[in-house]
């Protein structure tokens, strides 16, 4: 079955530390991978993604992510984080391969980051 | 560019009554998805357009729902006979390939007494 699991519901952090988000997926076909962030009473803002290529990407406000085909995962890191952080991050995966798809993205739970001084 | 936009923001209905909500895409994006997020999940996809045609319905969305997308350009979403399970953000975002990056909008959140 495919599936999106992120691995924290929640993620405490100081400011100025660093953080890292898991997501691994399961896919029988290829996937495309993205990262989005929701910000309290906002819409949800694509920090970056995997479509091919490198697989350490780089997006918005300092995060990337690194797409490890072996163990299925796309992991979000930021080396430095500000109390504007705090948000909630979701992993997404489109499976790809055949029209069936029509590029809808299957999101995890979503974790929860609270950056504190 | 004044991306993609939800009305209305926030619907409060009593059990059993219809209610609609309009998304506005980019102008240029041809594909236009509708998602349901509930507290504590991540959106979970309900149903998707390309041009005015809607190609795919996910299983959640039972008989009571229905989309339309006429024109190819804004969207609805009605639900009708609303139950206290319908509680929920309801999403929409647009793109204009498949596996580019979906914008969203704000979300309509719906409260069902």
């Amino acid at each position: 079955a495919q599936s999106v699991t992120q691995l924290d519901s929640q993620v405490p952090v100081f400011e100025e530390a660093p953080v890292e988000l898991r997501c691994n997926y399961s896919s029988s076909v290829s996937v495309y991978l993205f990262w989005y962030v929701q910000y309290p009473n906002q819409g949800l803002q694509l920090l970056l993604k995997y479509l091919s290529g490198s697989t350490l990407v780089k997006g918005i406000n300092g995060f990337e992510a690194e797409f490890n085909k072996s163990q299925t995962s796309f992991h979000l890191r930021k080396p430095s984080v500000h109390i504007s952080d705090t948000a909630e991050y979701f992993c997404a995966v489109i499976h790809g391969g055949t029209t069936d798809s029509w590029g809808k993205l299957q999101f995890g739970a979503g974790t929860q980051v609270v950056v504190t001084p | 560019d004044t991306g993609v936009s939800q009305n209305p923001r926030h619907k409060i209905t009593k059990r059993g009554q219809n209610v609609t909500f309009r998304c506005d895409p980019i102008s240029e994006h041809n594909r236009l998805y509708w998602y349901r997020q509930t507290l504590g999940q991540g959106p979970e996809f309900l149903t998707y357009f390309q041009n005015e045609a809607q190609l795919e319905k996910s299983r959640l969305l039972s008989d009571r729902f229905s989309a339309e997308r006429p024109k190819g350009s804004f969207s609805t979403l009605e639900i009708q006979r609303t139950e206290q399970g319908d509680s929920a953000m309801y999403l929409c975002a647009s793109s204009l390939a498949i596996y580019n990056e979906q914008f969203f909008g704000p979300g309509t959140r719906l409260t069902v007494l």
